[in-house]
């Protein structure tokens, strides 16, 4: 069964200072890998997504994320978080067309 | 529309009572999921249509629970003899196709609370 586990429930940056939230998955066979970000009364809106190819993938609004096989993980980055990123960022695998989420991590930017 | 449309935003019954969620997907869009959103955790799955026919309904949590999508488009999510262990926010979202990796549009939810 696959599994996703984003092991920060709440982190805290200020304004300008890099970001990286963790995501682990686990599945059996090469994943498809997403990252969401839910704004309040939004709905889950996608960041980026990973197939196969090239493991670095960019994304909307200055995201990125890598995917290393070796360690199981997808973690999305951004160089400087401007006070708007401040939503819930979720990693999700896919297969045979449904998602599994992972439970999230909040992101509060400090001005 | 422009979007996916989930009528009503929200919704309070009672506890016992029958409701029925609606989903209007992007207009086009074969594939049609429903995922369910509990306080403080990722959205969970419950079902996918492919055109008419449920894909995969392994995620439904018991036979309370029945979606339909009669003509491939509009989804109506069915919740029997409700508990208030249902209340929590019903996504729906739909993609161009069921491959893995098409990208889902996710609409901005109905939230059940039952009392």
């Amino acid at each position: 069964a696959q599994s996703v586990t984003q092991p920060d429930i709440h982190i805290t940056v200020s304004e300008g200072a890099s970001l990286e939230l963790r995501c682990n998955y686990s599945y059996g066979a090469t994943p498809y890998l997403f990252w969401y970000v839910q704004s309040p009364g939004q709905g889950l809106q996608l960041l980026l997504k990973y197939f196969s190819g090239d493991t670095l993938v960019q994304g909307i609004k200055g995201f990125e994320a890598e995917f290393k096989r070796s360690q199981s993980s997808f973690n999305l980055r951004k160089p400087s978080v401007h006070w708007s990123d401040a939503a819930e960022y979720f990693c999700a695998v896919g297969s045979l067309g449904k998602s599994t989420f992972g439970d999230g991590t909040t992101l509060t930017v400090k001005p | 529309g422009a979007g996916v449309s989930q009528t009503p935003s929200n919704k309070v019954t009672e506890k016992g009572k029958y409701v029925e969620l609606r989903c209007d997907p992007i207009s086009g869009h074969t594939a049609l999921y429903w995922y369910r959103q509990s306080l403080g955790q990722g959205p969970e799955f419950l079902i996918y249509f492919q055109g008419t026919g449920a894909a995969d309904d392994s995620g439904l949590p018991n036979d309370r629970f029945f979606a339909v999508r009669p003509e491939g488009s509009v989804s109506t999510l069915k919740i029997q003899r409700t508990e208030r262990g249902d209340s929590a926010v019903y996504l729906c979202a739909s993609s161009s196709g069921g491959r893995d990796g098409t990208e889902a549009f996710f609409g901005q939810g109905t939230r059940l609370t039952v009392v």
